[in-house]
């Protein structure tokens, strides 16, 4: 099977811009979630969704949303970009039915934001 | 109180070596799960280990097994026979069932550098 893909790979934008990430799970895979990864913060979780819903949400402002697709591709969408934002966003899929399943994660994208 | 603490600083090994990484979670949850990935330069987070608060058993993968002491509340990671390969940042992640359910808390991860 084929494994967790996102794009881009690397974005550089500015203060102020919005950018959109792409995330496709592991085929089968109906949950995904979103995390930020930065030196000061570690791994902070973003959110998740399944079946095209919002299940859970981390503790980010509401700068930060996503979506996801009836082919459980998901997208997830910062507006107002600020210095702060510079990350490795990760997505990591999983079935979404078993309590403790793992979650396999995507390559991630580097946002650097100027 | 941190969740998940990983308190060693960069760890190295020799290699073909055996290395323990710590970590040691906070939990009132009767049951969670308790995760170990590796993360090389790359980014990309490689899924280890598993192992269940209800597990009898250490889970092993391969050169990986996971030194689980519950009432200690410790998960620590053994790579057995290091390989330069192993070189990268691990972390320990654990997973509640009460709250966020499908949300991983990670610790603040450990460098390992494994030497020839």
């Amino acid at each position: 099977k084929a494994g967790v893909t996102q794009t881009p790979r690397y974005l550089i934008k500015t203060r102020g811009q919005q950018v959109t990430l792409s995330c496709s799970p592991i085929s089968g895979h109906r949950s995904v979630s979103w995390y930020q990864q930065t030196p000061g913060q570690g791994l902070q979780f973003l959110f998740e969704y399944f079946s095209e819903t919002q299940r859970n949400k981390g503790n980010f402002p509401g700068r930060f949303s996503g979506r996801q697709f009836s082919n459980s591709r998901s997208e997830m969408n910062v507006s107002t970009l600020e210095l702060g934002d510079s990350a490795l966003y990760l997505c990591a899929s999983s079935s979404g039915q078993g309590r403790f399943e793992t979650q396999y994660f995507g390559p991630g994208t580097r946002l650097l934001v100027l | 109180a941190q969740k998940i603490t990983q308190t060693q600083p960069g760890m190295f090994v020799q290699e073909k070596e055996a290395v323990t990484l710590d970590c040691t979670y906070d939990t009132s949850d009767p049951s969670y799960g308790l995760f170990w990935y590796k993360q090389p330069s790359s980014g990309e987070m490689i899924f280890l280990i598993y192992q269940g608060s209800y597990d009898q058993q250490n889970a092993t993968e391969g050169r990986y097994s996971l030194n689980f002491q519950k009432a200690r509340k410790s998960a620590n990671l053994v790579i057995s026979a290091s390989q330069l390969g192993d070189s990268a940042m691990y972390f320990c992640a654990m997973r509640e069932t009460t709250g966020a359910n499908s949300k991983l808390t990670f610790g603040k991860g450990i460098t390992l550098s494994v030497r020839p």
